[in-house]
């Protein structure tokens, strides 16, 4: 059973690019969430896909948004990037009855120059 | 707005020292209280607790929730320069099963 991937691990961009971060769920999960980790906090969430549907956003602003695929994988866009941008972002996947516990992959480090 | 706070922040311990980890949360629509262990970047699954006063065990560690009170703690007993890490505690809140997370508490543990 593979675990969730994430691409790639370090981005390097400048303020106003576009970037997009890919996910791989863990095998057989269904729902994906991305979460947002900025230095010395702990992870917000940005929002979750449920069968290729968004199922809940957090406090973010929609120049971030998503996409998830027939095959359960997911991608992170961000449009117009800003300095504040700079974090960590993880994903986590969940699956049918236990989908509250989030398994996580090891994450995208984003730097926003 | 869904708080979720931990304390302490940091903590240096010994090897073979008991250390004790706290979280106390004020959200809505309380559904679980999760615990993670992060090491570099992938938080690892820890424990899920839902139900109160029932304590769960892996190993060294434990943890307990109390829904009156609204906190959980974790305990890691007999240290070992492994369990050095951030901890981080999370309530899932609503039905969307979003984790609100704390800050986390960073442990180091000293040979």
């Amino acid at each position: 059973e593979t675990g969730v991937t994430q691409s790639p691990t370090h981005l390097i961009k400048t303020r106003g690019q576009q970037v997009t971060l890919r996910c791989s769920s863990q095998s057989g999960h269904n729902t994906v969430s991305w979460y947002q980790q900025a230095l010395g906090q702990g992870p917000q969430f940005i929002f979750q896909y449920y069968r290729e549907e968004e199922n809940g956003r957090g406090n973010f602003p929609p120049r971030f948004s998503g996409l998830q695929f027939p095959n359960y994988s997911s991608e992170l866009n961000v449009n117009a990037l800003e300095l504040d941008d700079s974090a960590l972002y993880l994903c986590a996947s969940s699956q049918g009855e236990a989908k509250n516990i989030q398994y996580f992959g090891a994450g995208t480090r984003l730097s926003v120059l | 707005e869904d708080k979720v706070v931990q304390s302490p922040l940091s903590l240096v311990v010994h090897e073979g020292d008991t250390v004790t980890l706290n979280c106390s949360y004020e959200v809505t629509n309380f559904r679980s209280l999760l615990w993670y262990k992060q090491e570099k970047k992938a938080p690892t699954f820890l424990f899920m607790l839902t139900s109160s006063g029932i304590e769960k065990k892996s190993g060294r560690l434990s943890s307990i929730l109390d829904k009156k009170e609204l906190f959980s703690i974790l305990n890691i007993t007999a240290t070992q320069t492994g369990d050095s890490a951030v901890y981080l505690c999370a309530v899932e809140v609503g039905s969307n099963y979003k984790l609100t997370f704390g800050k986390g508490t960073l442990l180091t543990v000293n040979p």
